[in-house]
């Protein structure tokens, strides 16, 4: 079993619906947990951070269920430019070089 | 500020031959990642290195050498490419804070014929 899972999809939403996916991670003394959007062929870049009580930037909510290890990620309002594979990334010790990636969920908003 | 620069950008090699994939940060950052990424599958750490001069292995590091000659840079060598090293790869570090993002390169594109 992966210590972190994504459903790969793709999800196919409509220009301005609400798309939301999970991860779930093996690792119950995870302690840090992020959510970063990769573009096609280039690096990932950080979309949030995900804290115990939940957190929202703008259009994005993230949230942690610690009891059944997993975050989630929810898009409201979703715009073409939303289109990317969101990779989720858990951090199971204090030794930053134990991050551990998802192999990520692919999102294709449409018009 | 230019973060995180990788070269080079794309790379084609023969089996066989050698080549070094380069890193350097300019965010004096003490820990530095070489990763790859293959489809379907999430990102696999190679080599890491928490501080100058010491490096560790990570997931996949056999195949790879790395060196950490000073905190900006973290160099990346296959000393005899294989196909099954064709991939994407990618150079990242971090800060210490809790919680500070992980800050990647542009990514180096390496096919191994």
């Amino acid at each position: 079993r992966k210590e972190v899972e994504q459903d790969p999809g793709p999800f196919n939403v409509p220009e301005g619906a609400t798309v939301a996916f999970n991860c779930t991670y093996s690792n119950s003394a995870s302690q840090s947990f992020f959510w970063y959007r990769q573009d096609c062929r280039k690096e990932p870049k950080l979309l949030m951070s995900v804290y115990s009580s939940g957190n929202e930037d703008g259009r994005f909510t993230a949230q942690l269920n610690r009891a059944s290890q997993y975050i989630s990620l929810l898009i409201r309002d979703s715009k073409l430019s939303d289109s990317a594979t969101y990779l989720c990334v858990v951090h199971p010790t204090d030794s930053w070089g134990k991050l551990q990636f998802g192999a990520g969920t692919q999102v294709v908003v449409t018009p | 500020n230019a973060g995180v620069t990788q070269t080079p950008k794309f790379q084609v090699l023969k089996t066989g031959q050698s080549m070094t994939l380069q890193c350097a940060q300019d965010m004096n950052h003490n820990s530095m990642y070489w990763y790859r990424q293959d489809p379907g599958m999430g990102l696999r750490l190679i080599y890491y290195s928490a501080s100058e001069g010491t490096t560790d292995k990570g997931e996949v590091p056999n195949g790879y050498n790395v060196s950490r000659l000073n905190k900006r840079e973290f160099s990346l060598r296959l000393e005899s490419a294989a196909p099954s090293q064709t991939s994407v790869y990618f150079c990242a570090s971090i800060g210490e804070a809790t919680n500070e993002k992980l800050f990647f390169g542009s990514g180096t594109q390496l096919s191994v014929l």
